[in-house]
């Protein structure tokens, strides 16, 4: 299995910071990634597939960048319903694997 | 507009079979190409990929859960079933079905996810 490791964890912020998440492969998956921002008790929403592209109606302050085993979530200006746990996910072969989540708390 | 929506057994005994409903509208199963798949998240944890079943009826499972997994699908009905054999309570979580997006690897549309508790 690939596995995809997230940092940091967690990360305290403020509104109108910027946010950085990184995500790594085990393995080259050239840029079958998605990413999906869950709120509490929610299912989780895709953000960006395909390691850059934006999901329709998603906000432009979210961007995703990388490829092959580093790859990135840039928030550009954090608002208040960012505040979630962001996951990245590897399509690339299967079985399909998730990162451990990175949650975005206030600070 | 798609939309997926588990349902099954708030409560499970453990050595019991898990078996969750899929019922989707927006898109057909028989369409080439399509998708749906199952994800499990256990309480405060992250997501994890249980299963996925194609429209040519390919079928994917997590390797460390192959031989406890069936899903399969009735296309007349617009529903996918996941059984999971053998519950413990480390099978406890909620359960998610979701849409797999066209010619990507990974899931656009979501149900709301149903609740499963392992416990004698």
């Amino acid at each position: 299995d690939i596995q995809m490791t997230q940092s940091p964890s967690s990360v305290s912020a403020s509104v109108g910071d910027r946010v950085t998440i990184s995500c790594r492969a085990s393995q080259a998956i050239s840029t079958w990634l998605a990413w999906y921002q869950q709120k509490p008790g929610k299912a989780p929403q895709v953000l960006i597939y395909a390691a850059s592209h934006l999901q329709s109606g998603v906000s432009s302050r979210f961007r995703g960048s990388g490829s092959g085993t580093h790859f990135t979530l840039t928030i550009s200006s954090l608002q208040p319903e960012d505040f979630a746990t962001y996951y990245c996910q590897q399509g690339d072969s299967f079985p399909w694997t998730f990162g451990q989540g990175t949650k975005v708390e206030i600070k | 507009q798609i939309t997926l929506k588990e349902s099954g057994p708030a409560l499970v005994r453990p050595t019991q079979t898990l078996t969750l409903t899929c019922t989707f509208s927006g898109f057909s199963l028989n369409t080439p190409g399509v998708g749906v798949g199952w994800i499990r998240q256990p309480p405060g944890k992250a997501l994890e990929w249980l299963a996925l079943i194609f429209s040519g009826d390919d079928k994917r499972y997590s390797p460390s859960l192959r031989s406890r997994l069936t899903i399969t699908k009735d296309t007349s009905k617009n529903e996918v079933v996941l059984r999971m054999t053998n519950m413990g309570p480390g099978d406890t979580g909620t359960y998610f079905c979701a849409h797999r997006m066209f010619r990507e690897s990974l899931f656009d549309y979501w149900g709301l996810g149903t609740l499963v508790t392992v416990s004698s």
